[in-house]
């Protein structure tokens, strides 16, 4: 079964600078997507960025990036210039590329401080 | 354009009730799903549906939960009996196809006292 693991239950940054969140994952597929949610206090579920697999080239939405590793099983989260709003939870989210469900994983929890 | 809706957006009831939760998934959106969010369990599938199809219902914890989409526009997730360990937050998300990027409603925030 596929597993997706965030070891930082918690980071935090100052506003203007750049942080990184860890996410790995575990699959013998070869077809995946994977995915970074935001979930701000108001607890909607907005989609960050997503990366297919077959990808070599590492996704980028602005000022959002990820460092995908196949290899390495590994999918960071790299947010430059943080702003407040961009204080929230985020989870990293799997999906095999035979179905259509996301597995989540715990979620790591971003401050952002002024 | 119109995201995925849910309602209610909170639901406060007593065990031993039957609760209902709603969801109108985006319109030309053809793929459905129902996650459950809590403390411990973190965002769980409940059960996806394709065409209006359930594909996938393992994650349905047990016989008192069922989910219907009569149609592309509506689906329904009902618990009968409701106990307090059913509290959590349920989302529901659409997509174009199983394949595409989901876009998940604003959640039902269910307490069963």
């Amino acid at each position: 079964a596929q597993t997706v693991t965030q070891s930082q239950p918690e980071m935090s940054v100052q506003e203007a600078e750049t942080v990184t969140l860890s996410c790995t994952y575990d699959t013998s597929e070869s077809d995946y997507y994977l995915f970074w949610y935001k979930q701000p206090p108001s607890r909607q579920m907005i989609l960050v960025i997503r990366q297919e697999a077959y990808k070599q080239q590492n996704a980028t939405e602005n000022r959002f990036s990820v460092n995908f590793q196949k290899a390495a099983k590994s999918f960071s989260l790299k947010i430059s210039d943080s702003q407040l709003g961009d204080a929230a939870m985020y989870f990293c989210a799997y999906r095999g590329g035979s179905q259509g469900n996301l597995i989540f994983g715990k979620g790591t929890k971003l401050s952002v401080k002024p | 354009d119109a995201g995925v809706i849910q309602s209610p957006r909170h639901e406060v009831t007593e065990m031993g009730q039957e609760v209902t939760l709603r969801c109108k998934p985006i319109s030309g959106h053809n793929s459905l799903f129902w996650y459950r969010q809590t403390m411990m369990r973190g965002l769980e599938l409940l059960i996806y549906f394709n065409n209006n199809v359930p594909i996938d219902d393992s994650g349905m914890p047990e016989d008192r939960f069922s989910a219907k989409m009569p149609n592309a526009s509506f689906s329904t997730l009902k618990i009968q009996p409701s106990e307090p360990r059913d509290s959590a937050v349920y989302f529901c998300a659409s997509s174009r196809g199983l394949g595409q990027p989901q876009h998940f409603g604003d959640g039902t925030r269910l307490s069963i006292l």
